[in-house]
């Protein structure tokens, strides 16, 4: 089957700009999830989405972050502005019931 | 937070067992031990997970001590490719729907030639 997509695989930007990242779930995995992970620490989680429903943003800067999974498939993350210490790798996963999580590969992010 | 607690780095030689370590002794009878490793540059790559019996699958085998307080993760011929990170994640299974995965800073295992 195929994996978890993500796009772009790497993002430079300036601080105070905006930034968005893709992803697309496996196919009829009804959980997607997306984690930050900065340098040297594990994944920590942004937010939950069941189907297109949010589930969990209890972690996500939402003064800056925001993210949408339209008809339940894809999903969007946006920063804007962006903070010198938003420079990470932003994960995407997805899972069903019963079925571990898969992550995509990410979007290394620098912020400068 | 993490409930889990794992030595920050491992080595291990080339051909031999690495064992892994991971203590979560605050674990709930309806939580499952998971593992998962992160080579440099993707994400995370489910491994094995388990309740209280041993599992063993291609990739590991996971023991899990009888009071269920400490786990260990062994690969038995470690090679090269195996050199990751590894995240143990004590996690609720349920048919009520999907509970996150919650990382810790997992253990860096190094394998040398």
């Amino acid at each position: 089957e195929a994996g978890v997509a993500q796009s772009p695989r790497y993002k430079i930007i300036e601080k105070r700009q905006s930034v968005a990242f893709w992803c697309n779930p496996i196919s009829g995995h009804a959980t997607l999830y997306w984690y930050q992970q900065i340098l040297g620490q594990g994944p920590k989680l942004l937010i939950q989405f069941q189907n297109n429903g949010v589930v969990d943003d209890s972690q996500l800067p939402k003064d800056r972050f925001s993210a949408e999974r339209l008809k339940g498939v894809d999903s969007t993350l946006k920063i804007q502005p962006a903070k010198l210490e938003d420079s990470a790798v932003y994960l995407c996963a997805s899972s069903s019931t019963g079925i571990g999580y898969t992550f995509g590969s990410g979007t290394r992010l620098t912020v400068v | 937070d993490a409930k889990t607690t794992q030595p920050t780095s491992m080595d291990c030689a080339e051909g031999r067992a690495a064992n892994l370590p991971c203590n979560h002794s605050t674990i709930s009878g309806n939580e499952y031990v998971y593992w998962y490793r992160q080579i440099h540059s993707q994400g995370p790559q489910y491994i094995i997970h388990g309740l209280k019996n041993n599992e063993t699958n291609e990739m590991a085998s996971l023991i899990i001590t009888e009071d269920r307080k400490s786990s260990t993760l062994i690969l038995p011929h470690a090679t090269l490719r195996d050199t990751a990170v590894y995240y143990c994640i004590v996690r609720v299974y349920g048919t009520g729907g999907n509970t996150p995965l919650v990382f810790g800073k997992g253990t860096r295992l190094s394998v040398i030639a």
